[in-house]
């Protein structure tokens, strides 16, 4: 198993630009996270899913836009990117009532 | 969420036991204490959880206090490798199919020296 994979491990946009953030995961986990880590700081939680065509916010959703099709994949949208977005994104799965969240290797990702 | 206390850092040195504290005073009857732990440039990686009782697996030990309101994580021989964030996360079990979500702190920071 690959795990918890994510795309691009590095990006530099300009500030209004857009992206997304890939994330796939091979373990059929229902849940799945998306996380961010400012330096020096803990993860926050921005969006979560707990199974295809469920989202929901978590604790820092604005500027962001996830959607879920399948169990395998949760990308992140950033539409209008701005300096503050600059930050390192993590992804996470897990199984549904399980304690063990997996986590992605991040993209780093900065805005100028 | 439960507030949690850990030490900014600490240090140890390569195969000596290390001890990392995590004050939860405010933990809730149902909350599991979970640990996390970050290696340099990676993304978390689970270590270890529990309820009230003391818990160990191939990486660490988890002693919880009686009345619940702190507890230590334990790595027996430190190795190089261990150096790392450690996150020590009290969190409600889910529950219905309901999502579990974990609260990161700025977590202890542990240097093992060679």
């Amino acid at each position: 198993n690959a795990g918890v994979t994510q795309t691009p491990k590095f990006r530099i946009l300009k500030i209004g630009q857009s992206m997304t953030l890939q994330c796939t995961q091979d373990m059929n986990h229902n849940y799945m996270y998306w996380y961010r880590q400012d330096p020096g700081m803990g993860l926050k939680l921005i969006y979560y899913s707990v199974g295809a065509g469920i989202t929901d916010k978590g604790e820092v959703p604005n500027g962001y836009n996830v959607s879920r099709s399948t169990t395998e994949d949760f990308p992140l949208r950033l539409e209008l990117a701005a300096p503050s977005q600059t930050s390192v994104y993590f992804c996470a799965s897990s199984y549904p009532g399980r304690n063990t969240q997996y986590f992605g290797p991040g993209t780093r990702l900065t805005v100028l | 969420d439960a507030k949690t206390t850990q030490p900014n850092s600490m240090e140890s040195n390569e195969e000596e036991p290390v001890h990392l504290p995590c004050n939860h005073s405010t933990i809730s009857g149902t909350d599991y204490i979970h640990w996390y732990r970050q290696l340099p440039s990676q993304g978390p990686e689970y270590v270890i959880h529990g309820l009230t009782s003391n818990v160990n697996n191939r990486m660490a030990s988890l002693a919880i206090a009686e009345d619940r309101k702190s507890s230590t994580l334990i790595l027996h021989r430190a190795t190089l490798r261990d150096a790392a964030v450690y996150y020590c996360i009290p969190a409600a079990p889910a529950s219905g199919g309901s999502n579990y979500k974990l609260t990161f702190g700025k977590g202890t920071l542990l240097t093992v020296n060679p």
